[in-house]
């Protein structure tokens, strides 16, 4: 099962938005729904920020948001805050009963 | 509330084995499975398997198949996660996941605080 494909990195400005991009295949994304984003700020264990593709846990800022369409997943942050700042992770659950993540995207708030 | 607390940081041999604990506490332990995550220093995320809680039953990524073994003691809430024949590149930090329900498929709601596991001679 090949990772999921993320940009490496991605920047915006205090105020402004930011979509990191997350490609799959017929085999995970574009089959399923069980899509979520993870935040890890560095050395900190990763925190769920968006499920089933659009869906966010309590305590999650309405900023962030998700999508889907065909093989690909995004995740959509508005109102960049330097908070915001860190790794990002995508994964799916795929047809082998497994799950996939993404090589993960760095966030910058410059 | 829900907590994963992980067993303590390690140093191991190439060619050893090495058992990870994650105690979970403030939630009905056979009605979540429990995925295993690791991350080699710099790296990404690395799914490694599942544990059926309920059935000690388990699915590993095809990468760990041979030599990866999750298990759980229902008794005192604890999974585990148990590689062997281990090289440099299996250091990094290992972490346990609750998923939100009792499938595979459902997303990880909750994470341990990870263990570094390093393998040096």
């Amino acid at each position: 099962q090949s990772a999921l494909t993320q940009p490496p990195s991605v920047s915006g400005s205090p105020g402004q938005s930011v979509t990191i991009s997350c490609t799959g295949s017929t085999n995970d994304i574009a089959k399923y729904n069980h899509v979520s984003w993870y935040q890890q700020p560095p050395g900190t264990a990763p925190k769920l920020m968006i499920y089933e593709v659009s869906n966010r846990p309590s305590g999650v800022p309405d900023r962030f948001s998700g999508s889907k369409s065909g093989n690909t997943a995004s995740l959509t942050i508005s109102g960049l805050q330097a908070e915001d700042e860190g790794d990002y992770y995508c994964t799916s659950y795929t047809t082998s009963n497994t799950w996939v993540f993404g090589g993960g995207t760095k966030l910058s708030v410059l | 509330q829900v907590h994963l607390v992980q067993s303590g940081a390690e140093v191991q041999k190439p060619g050893a084995s090495v058992k990870v604990s994650c105690k979970a506490s403030g939630y009905t332990f056979t009605g979540h499975y429990i995925h295993w995550v690791r991350q080699a220093p710099g790296q990404g995320l690395e799914w490694m398997g599942w544990t059926n809680t309920n059935s000690n039953t388990a699915h590993y990524a095809q990468n760990f198949q041979d030599r990866v073994t999750m298990t759980r003691d229902s008794s005192i809430s604890t999974a585990y996660m148990q590689l062997s024949r281990l090289t440099s590149d299996d250091t990094a930090v290992y972490y346990c996941a609750r998923a939100f329900g009792g499938n595979a498929y459902y997303y990880f709601d909750y994470w341990g605080q990870g263990t570094l596991i390093t393998v040096s001679s």
